[in-house]
């Protein structure tokens, strides 16, 4: 069973600090990976996906992440916080050619401090 | 294209009513994925659908709850008889095929008093 853990549920940083929100993933088979956003009142975003091409995948607003498999792990980052990146970031995971269920992670609340 | 459309944003009801949800795909989609969000929870996906048919449903809680989906256009996610722990935010999301991202609605705000 996939499954898709995200570390610390609220993240605190400074404008034009670097953001970065771990997520950890569980799959037996190879995987696909996204992060979502979601800004309060509205519905999910969809900021990148990997999709076993390049293991560094640029999304939107400045955001990327990095596929390790050795570490299981798919982080975000983005070099420079933006007050207007003050939203919930989830992780979230399925499977290449199964199923087109996603899994997400419980959710990353982002606060950018002026 | 307009995204994915839901109705009601928000819908109040006593336990023991029916409620109806709604959803329009994005036109030339052809998968439609149900979820439900709560605190405790987090996001759940309930039901999904491919080219009209359900193919995975084992997410849906209990009988109460049930998914239709009678043409490409638009799905309902039903509750009868509602009851208080069903209050939640109800997200309807559609992708054009398999592999594809999905793209979600503005969810259904759910209060059962």
């Amino acid at each position: 069973a996939q499954s898709v853990t995200q570390l610390g549920s609220h993240v605190s940083v400074s404008e034009g600090a670097l953001v970065l929100l771990r997520c950890n993933y569980s799959s037996s088979v190879p995987p696909y990976l996204f992060w979502y956003v979601q800004y309060p009142n509205q519905g999910l975003q969809l900021l990148l996906k990997y999709t076993s091409a390049a293991t560094l995948v640029k999304g939107i607003n400045g955001f990327e992440a990095e596929f390790k498999k050795s570490e299981t792990s798919f982080h975000l980052t983005k070099p420079s916080a933006h007050m207007s990146d003050a939203a919930e970031y989830f992780c979230a995971v399925r499977t290449q050619g199964g199923s087109e269920k996603l899994v997400f992670g419980k959710g990353t609340k982002l606060t950018v401090n002026p | 294209d307009a995204g994915v459309i839901q109705s009601p944003r928000h819908e109040v009801t006593e336990m023991g009513q029916e409620v109806t949800l709604r959803c329009k795909p994005i036109s030339g989609h052809n998968s439609l994925f149900w979820y439900r969000q709560t605190m405790m929870r987090g996001l759940e996906l309930l039901i999904y659908f491919n080219n009209n048919v359900p193919i995975d449903d084992s997410g849906m809680p209990e009988d109460r709850f049930s998914a239709k989906m009678p043409n490409a256009s638009f799905s309902t996610l039903k509750i009868q008889p509602s009851e208080p722990r069903d209050s939640a935010v109800y997200f309807c999301a559609s992708s054009f095929r398999q592999g594809y991202e999905q793209y979600f609605g503005p969810g259904t705000r759910l209060t059962v008093t």
